[in-house]
């Protein structure tokens, strides 16, 4: 069974400051990606990684994808306010496999 | 505009009253899924479709059916709801199954 296990998986902190949350599986996906979910809503798509190694950004998000393509972290600069939400990795393979997510509360 | 829309957002029922959650999208999606959403557990899935007249299991089908008899609408049914089912459901649909998913806004289910 292929499994995503996302860390933290509570994180607040003050606005201004830098945060990486992580997203780690013993299973080989073709790709990845990341969604934010906010109260009261389905959860958005923020970005697809499919390359070992890739790097993307996403204004003060950075998304990279493991060199094996096992894992993928979320790092985020100088964090807003509207930064707060629930972050979700999802795994892709022959279906979709959706982490337990990270819930981040940033305080202004 | 481009959405999935699911219907009612908020219910709540009795025990063993059957109920029907809509979900329809405009994106022309060959591919749609229902999960629910619980602390702790994450989004599981329920039942999904990869095209008209195609459905499967998903994850946690126990207690659910669906129908897919249309490319754009695709209803959860619970025929005898219990207690267990009070939950976050979301709709989701994508071109194909392993491509972006959208997701409609939630209906929030509670059984008493």
């Amino acid at each position: 069974t292929q499994l995503l296990e996302q860390s933290p998986q509570f994180l607040s902190i003050q606005e201004g400051e830098n945060l990486t949350v992580y997203c780690n599986s013993s299973s080989v996906f073709s790709s990845l990606q990341w969604y934010r979910q906010e109260p009261g809503e389905g959860p958005v798509l923020l970005v697809t990684v499919v390359t070992g190694g890739e790097v993307k950004k996403l204004k003060r998000l950075t998304f990279q994808f493991g060199d094996a393509r096992k894992d993928s972290s979320l790092h985020i600069t100088a964090a807003q306010p509207g930064d707060t939400g629930l972050y979700l990795c999802a795994g892709l393979d022959d279906k979709i496999i959706f982490g337990k997510g990270t819930r981040l509360h940033i305080l202004p | 505009e481009a959405q999935v829309t699911q219907n009612p957002r908020y219910l709540i029922t009795v025990t063993g009253k059957k109920l029907t959650v809509t979900c329809s999208q405009n994106m022309n999606h060959e591919y749609m899924s229902w999960y629910r959403q619980d602390p702790g557990l994450g989004l599981r899935q329920i039942y999904y479709s990869m095209n008209v007249e195609v459905t499967d299991k998903g994850d946690v089908p126990e207690g659910y059916k669906v129908s897919r008899k249309e490319k754009r609408n695709f209803p959860l049914i619970l025929e005898s709801p219990s207690p267990n089912q009070t939950s976050l459901y979301f709709c989701a649909s994508s071109l194909l199954s392993n491509e972006k998913l959208f997701f409609g806004s939630g209906t929030q289910l509670s059984v008493l």
